[in-house]
């Protein structure tokens, strides 16, 4: 089964620019892919979803190259609140058919005052 | 909005018993999936569901099973529960009318078995 890695931690300061990259080399081709927040305790909280090239909503970026195998979330101006672990989410199609949905290894970001 | 439900929030059983986690999806969807988080882990996928019938099957243990009803709302039975099984539960639910399915989340069951 395909592993889905994204880095282990980021730290980052307040007003700064954020980048977190996840590598998914089996994705399935007709999945889009999903990001994730989590704070302790809670449920995955929905940020954006792509299919392919750039999306954008109030809160952030999504960038995917042609190929799909890997995608960016762009988080402008990150605050002590946006401090939480983030997670992609895709679909992997094994060679038997089987489908599963697969977390990336979750980022934990801290951001600094 | 609404959001998914999930019931009860914790849970505390022994090893051997039985154990039930229900999820309610949000209005309107008819897809619900399951998933398992064990402490300091990323969520797994265990199982889900579309109209009732399994759609999709991931890391479910054999002495687990789940079944989705006509209200949409899913059950998650556990049985012959292990030390290990000790988790959060979230339930997510989607639409799948919509291309893109965007799974959304409950705010999970805490199990713990002792």
């Amino acid at each position: 089964l395909a592993k889905t890695t994204q880095p282990i931690s980021m730290d980052s300061y307040e007003g700064q620019e954020v980048n977190i990259t996840c590598s998914h080399n089996n994705i399935a081709t007709n999945d889009y892919i999903t990001w994730y927040q989590q704070f302790p305790s809670q449920g995955p909280r929905f940020i954006i979803q792509g299919y392919k090239t750039k999306v954008t909503n109030e809160v952030a970026s999504l960038f995917i190259p042609a190929d799909r195998k890997s995608s960016t979330l762009s988080l402008p101006r990150v605050s002590l609140s946006d401090t939480a672990v983030y997670y992609c989410l895709v679909g992997d199609r094994a060679t038997s058919g089987t489908y599963k949905y697969i977390f990336g290894t979750g980022t934990r970001l801290k951001v600094l005052a | 909005a609404a959001g998914v439900i999930q019931s009860p929030r914790h849970l505390i059983k022994e090893k051997r018993e039985t154990a039930t986690l229900k999820c309610y999806p949000i209005p309107r969807h008819d897809t619900v999936y399951w998933y398992q988080q064990g402490p300091g882990q990323d969520p797994q996928f265990l199982i889900s569901f579309y109209e009732k019938m399994q759609s999709d099957k991931g890391s479910i243990p054999d002495r687990f099973s789940a079944q989705q009803f006509s209200d949409y709302h899913s059950e998650l039975n556990m049985s012959s529960l292990e030390l290990g099984d000790s988790a959060l539960y979230f339930c997510a639910s989607s639409r799948r009318r919509d291309f893109q399915e965007t799974q959304y989340f409950g705010p999970g069951t805490r199990l713990l078995v002792l």
